[in-house]
């Protein structure tokens, strides 16, 4: 069993389209993550959610909405696309009570908007 | 601004011989992660270290952390071609235990 899942693997799409990412994790952690890595790898938290309540958003535009119905989902939607959000997304999850910060890592989402 | 910085960003060895990359950060912390990438794959956990001082081993690799220095090594020994991967070190910051600001990344690359 896959413990951070993410579709789709692959999104080719239009600029100015809305799309969305969907992460789920069956660690039974209570916090969860978007990174994003650019093109020279360079990764980025973007958000992150601790029992479906926002704590962490970085600078990141409006277009970028982040949406957790329960602990283990969280979705990611993505409005006006633009070239420069082809990037790779990660989901990313963690248990708080351990209090090591060690996060646990989806397979990514190849975002290519054209 | 947390930065974390990786030396070298490439590396190209031979089999067998050892190596160390090196993750300097500009802040205080006490919490570093290692992880591995393969290409166009997830990112691995390697190791986490938490205190100073800390040191630990897994096969081939060994990590450890000087937190007075903020300096965080990733001692390769004696590689093999598996080993080729990306390295990333991360560094977490304040109490937000999940917001971990990465380094560049090191290309390894073991020929034969």
């Amino acid at each position: 069993d896959t413990a951070v899942s993410q579709t789709p693997k692959y999104l080719v799409t239009q600029m100015g389209n809305d799309k969305s990412i969907k992460c789920e994790q069956n660690l039974g952690h209570d916090t969860m993550y978007w990174y994003k890595q650019d093109s020279k790898k360079f990764l980025k938290i973007m958000f992150s959610y601790n029992n479906k309540e926002l704590i962490i958003n970085e600078t990141v535009p409006n277009r970028f909405s982040p949406k957790s119905p329960d602990k283990a989902h969280l979705n990611l939607h993505i409005n006006s696309l633009e070239l420069g959000d082809s990037a790779v997304y990660f989901c990313a999850s963690s248990q708080s009570e351990t209090n090591t910060g060690e996060l646990f890592f989806g397979e990514g989402s190849r975002l290519t908007v054209l | 601004e947390l930065k974390v910085e990786q030396n070298p960003l490439f590396l190209s060895m031979q089999e067998g011989k050892n190596y160390t990359i090196y993750c300097n950060y500009s802040t205080t912390s006490d919490r570093l992660y290692w992880y591995r990438q393969d290409p166009g794959k997830s990112l691995e956990s390697l190791f986490v270290l938490l205190s100073n001082g800390a040191v630990k081993q897994e096969g081939r690799l060994m990590a450890s952390l000087d937190t007075k220095a903020r300096l965080s090594t990733l001692h390769i020994t004696a590689a093999v071609h598996d080993l080729s991967a990306t390295y990333f070190c991360a560094v977490g910051s304040g109490t937000s235990y999940g917001k971990l600001t990465f380094g560049q990344g090191t290309i390894l690359t073991v020929h034969p």
